[in-house]
């Protein structure tokens, strides 16, 4: 009931195109739900999270859609860049600071020029 | 926004020798942290979480003598690798929770030679 299954694996798009990242969970307790993008060598960094009460939220070009009843939620990515290529992870957790975070596998994007 | 600082970046250590890695909260208190533990192309892999003031709670299989946790203040928690082996080579990213976010740190690249 801890799993968050995320989709695809890797990705590829050209310049300008809309990445969509795909993210699925079990455990109806969570209402924490963010995104992180993960640069080589460097720690994940908070994109954009949404909590349950909401169904879109729009940062910049990041885009999180979310469907409670569905137990799912996306990323996109309006407009992509070269400089978006990066490793892509969806989590869940309960909203309080001692919640663990449950992680996705995890998305390569490779956004081509 | 929120920042959480891991420190070292990176760090070449002999085998049999300890290293300490320490993550603080730059502007909130986190009573709870967690250290996290990435192998390449992989998710991240919760390791423990730490409790200010407290023991830390380790995931099953963690050796808890192995890999030391300590939680003095509400924001600095430190990861004492100890007698490191060239298997102790990883990743290693540590996590803070403010009231409405999830902050990584930038990581910890850990070499035993």
């Amino acid at each position: 009931q801890q799993q968050v299954k995320q989709s695809p694996q890797s990705l590829i798009v050209q310049k300008g195109g809309i990445p969509i990242i795909n993210c699925a969970y079990e455990n109806t307790a969570f209402d924490y739900f963010p995104w992180y993008q993960q640069f080589p060598g460097k720690g994940p960094a908070l994109l954009i999270a949404i909590r349950p009460d909401v169904s879109e939220k729009k940062e910049g070009r990041f885009t999180i859609s979310f469907n409670k009843s569905a137990k799912q939620f996306s990323l996109h990515i309006m407009d992509s860049q070269p400089g978006d290529s990066a490793t892509y992870f969806c989590a869940a957790s309960m909203v309080n600071r001692g919640s663990r975070l449950t992680f996705g596998e995890g998305t390569q994007l490779t956004v081509n020029p | 926004g929120a920042v959480v600082s891991q420190h070292p970046s990176w760090v070449i250590c002999k085998s049999g020798t300890s290293v300490k890695i320490e993550c603080r909260s730059l502007d909130f208190q986190a009573t709870t942290m967690f250290w996290y533990r990435q192998f390449p192309k992989q998710s991240l892999m919760l390791m423990a979480t730490s409790n200010e003031g407290s023991k830390a709670t380790y995931e099953q299989g963690v050796e808890k003598d192995k890999f030391l946790i300590n939680h003095a203040s509400l924001t600095l928690s430190t990861l004492t690798v100890t007698s490191a082996h060239p298997e102790d080579s990883s990743f290693y990213i540590c996590s803070a929770r403010s009231d409405t976010e999830a902050f990584f740190g930038q990581g910890t690249r850990l070499t035993v030679v």
